[in-house]
C-alpha cells in the first residue's frame, strides 16, 4: 500500500533549463495537489488537479509553470526556464475527495537551481 | 483573504513535559482543521484533525482544541519525546478545494 510517490527526490538544474517533477497519488485517490515550500517557511498552495482536469491553479505563477494529471500516469509539475528563485521543496499530496478530506503528502522533490 | 498564523515560531520543551502549539486563523468560515508534523527532509505527516462542530478531539498523546469564538487552534502533546521534534503546521479549509497552511512552529525537545 504505497503512499504518495514523488520523484526525483532531489533535482539540480541550471538556470534556463526545464524541471519536471512527478507525483503518483495513493491508490484510490483521484485528487492531486501541489504545494511549494521555501526553507523555514510554510507550504503554499499551487494547483489542484483531478484526472485530466485542472480544478484550481490560483497559486501557480502565471508564466513558466504548468501542471497536468493525465488519464494514465503520474501528475507532472513542469517549470520552464528555471531561475534561482524556483529553488524550493515541492510537495505533492493526494486525497479521496476535495475539501473535507485530509491530504496524504509525498516526501517532496527538492529543486536546486544553480 | 484567508490566513493562518502561529503565535510562536519556535518552542523548546524538556523531554517528558507537555507541549502546546498554537495557531490563529482568520477565516471564520473555516470548518475543518488539520495539524501536520514535518520532520527534516520529509513531507508533512497527518497528526490529527477536527471539524468545526467540535471543540476538542483526542488522539494518542495528542489533543486538538478549537475555539471558534477567538478563531484559535491548539495542539497539545503529552509527555513530549525526542521523536516529537519537528515543525508543526496547522491547516484550515472552508469547504474549499485546498488547505491553507500556517508558517509552522519548530518544536525542540531537550534531553
Amino acid at each position: 500500500n504505497a503512499g504518495v510517490m514523488q520523484n526525483p527526490r532531489h533535482l539540480v538544474r541550471r538556470r534556463g533549463q526545464e524541471a519536471r517533477l512527478r507525483c503518483s497519488p495513493m491508490k484510490g485517490h483521484s485528487h492531486v495537489y501541489w504545494y511549494r515550500q521555501l526553507p523555514e517557511e510554510g507550504l503554499k498552495f499551487m494547483v489542484y488537479l483531478q484526472k485530466e482536469n485542472i480544478i484550481d491553479e490560483s497559486g501557480m505563477p502565471k508564466e513558466r509553470f504548468s501542471a497536468e494529471f493525465p488519464k494514465e500516469g503520474p501528475s507532472i509539475l513542469r517549470i520552464q526556464q528555471v531561475v534561482r528563485g524556483d529553488s524550493a521543496a515541492y510537495f505533492c499530496a493526494s486525497s479521496q475527495g476535495a475539501g473535507t478530506y485530509g491530504y496524504t503528502f509525498g516526501s517532496g522533490t527538492r529543486l536546486t537551481v544553480v | 483573504g484567508e490566513s493562518v498564523g502561529l503565535h510562536l515560531p519556535t518552542l523548546s520543551v524538556q523531554e517528558g513535559d507537555n507541549s502546546i502549539i498554537n495557531c490563529a486563523y482568520s477565516n471564520s468560515a473555516s470548518d475543518y482543521f488539520i495539524w501536520y508534523k514535518q520532520e527534516s527532509g520529509k513531507g508533512p505527516q497527518f497528526i490529527i484533525d477536527i471539524r468545526s462542530n467540535m471543540d476538542k478531539r483526542q488522539g494518542q498523546r495528542v489533543t486538538v482544541l478549537l475555539n471558534k469564538t477567538v478563531k484559535h487552534l491548539s495542539l497539545q502533546i503529552a509527555a513530549t519525546q525526542p521523536g516529537d521534534s519537528a515543525v508543526y503546521f496547522c491547516a484550515e479549509n472552508n469547504y474549499g478545494q485546498n488547505f491553507v497552511f500556517g508558517p509552522g512552529t519548530r518544536l525542540s525537545v531537550l534531553p
